[in-house]
């Protein structure tokens, strides 16, 4: 299986800062990676697929670099409705395995 | 826009079985692969399992192989799991979610609360 971790796990931002997000897959992905948020209590959603590809109507302050086993996601200026949980996923093999989250919190 | 409902969910004993639903609407229901992505209280995203768009292929995460079966009947646009023998860390809320580009899940259910308890 391959194994996806995340850093940080948790980041404190403040409205109009430039946040950076890391995923690592343990195997080569290529581009088959896809970046999700979660509010709480709500369903995840989609931002990013294919590692750079904007997901339909989500802003673009959002975008996601990379490729093989490195892969990034930037929010250029943080929104008040950004603050949630980031998970990112890899689609290149099966399970689909997900990042452990990082949470984007208030400063 | 498309359109997911799931339910099914509820409280089963350790051992028990539940049948998940998953009603979509919206979209060309059979062109589209599906999921179930599943999440433990307070902990993160857990893949479970997937269905091409026939169902002539399914998926699963080694955690649920064996007892849990994923299914669909594009005649009633609607996505299955059986979930057979479930225990205690079966206990999470599911969601169902379609499979789009690079197998990306741009649209999700609102989800439905699975509890395996004595």
């Amino acid at each position: 299986d391959i194994q996806m971790t995340q850093s940080p796990s948790s980041l404190s931002a403040s409205v109009g800062d430039r946040v950076t997000i890391t995923c690592r897959a343990s195997q080569n992905v290529i581009t088959y990676l896809n970046w999700y948020h979660q509010r709480p209590g709500k369903a995840p959603k989609l931002l990013i697929y294919a590692a750079s590809s904007l997901q339909s109507r989500v802003p673009s302050r959002f975008s996601g670099s990379g490729s093989g086993t490195d892969f990034t996601l930037t929010i250029s200026s943080l929104q008040p409705e950004d603050f949630a949980t980031y998970y990112c996923q890899q689609t290149y093999s099966t399970p689909r395995t997900f990042g452990p989250g990082t949470r984007v919190e208030i400063k | 826009e498309a359109q997911l409902v799931e339910s099914g969910g509820g409280l089963v004993q350790p051992g028990g079985s539940l049948r998940l639903s998953c009603a979509a609407a919206g979209f060309t229901f059979n062109t589209y692969g599906m999921t179930w992505v599943r999440q433990a209280p307070g902990k993160g995203l857990e893949w479970v399992a997937g269905i091409s768009g026939t169902g002539g292929s399914t998926y699963y995460a080694d955690s649920v192989k064996g007892r849990f079966t994923i299914s669909r009947d594009n005649s009633k646009n609607t996505l299955y799991l059986q979930m057979n023998s479930l225990r205690a860390e079966d206990t999470a809320i599911y969601y169902c979610a379609d499979t789009n580009y690079y197998d990306s899940s741009g649209s999700w259910g609102q989800g439905t609360l699975v509890t395996v308890s004595p």
